[in-house]
């Protein structure tokens, strides 16, 4: 069964104070890794798609890179509307349609 | 302008009660999906249409029923609600794949389902 962790489950930084989160991941043979970002009371919101080990994208203050394990999204001089949760997500070669499976995802506070 | 949306944005009902949930997608998409988010904000997939066509049936009571009438809607309807069917419901839809490659999911606002 795919298996996606997320950690840490809550970090606040200051404004400025750059930071790491991540999700590992277990799956039988990964098709594609994302991240979405959730403001509260609205949906998920679509980020980056990373396809193989070494892959990074970039998208202002986000980078998203891929392991054969994990991922990690890197936040480099956070604002504080960069304050949501975020989640990662897998699917993978064997699994029916285009299921994706979450993780229960990482919530981020920026202080001002 | 719209992607996706979803009807209503709040619902709440008593047990025992039958509603149902609307989603429209206006991109032009041809897989829609459900998706239950419970109080630990935990997102998991329900069901998937692919062009009317169900292809992903998870491990949900029988009194969950989805309808799609084209590739631009996907309804879901709940019997005899519970309790435990609280939570709130997102809508999803992803265009076709390109060369084995995977699209990303587009998801609606979501509705929040309260049952007394």
């Amino acid at each position: 069964e795919d298996q996606v962790t997320q950690s840490p489950e809550a970090l606040r930084l200051q404004e400025g104070e750059s930071s790491s989160l991540n999700c590992s991941y277990t799956v039988s043979g990964l098709r594609g890794l994302f991240w979405y970002r959730q403001d509260p009371g609205k949906g998920p919101e679509f980020l980056f798609t990373l396809y193989s080990a070494g892959e990074e994208k970039e998208k202002e203050r986000l980078k998203a890179t891929l392991t054969k394990k994990e991922s990690f999204l890197h936040i480099t001089a956070p604002k504080p509307e960069d304050s949501a949760t975020y989640l990662c997500a897998v699917q993978a070669y064997e699994t029916s349609g285009s299921r994706l499976t979450f993780g229960e995802g990482t919530q981020l506070t920026v202080n001002p | 302008d719209t992607a996706v949306s979803q009807t209503p944005k709040y619902l709440v009902t008593q047990m025992g009660n039958d509603k149902s949930i609307k989603c429209e997608q206006n991109l032009g998409h041809d897989t829609m999906y459900w998706y239950k988010q419970d109080s630990k904000k935990f997102l998991k997939i329900m069901f998937s249409y692919n062009n009317k066509e169900l292809i992903i049936n998870e491990t949900v009571p029988n009194r969950f029923s989805p309808k799609s009438p084209d590739k631009a809607h996907l309804n879901l309807h709940i019997n005899s609600l519970e309790l435990g069917d609280s939570a709130v419901y997102f809508c999803a839809s992803s265009p076709p794949r390109k060369d084995g490659s995977y699209n990303e999911q587009f998801f609606g606002p979501g509705t929040r389902l309260t049952v007394l």
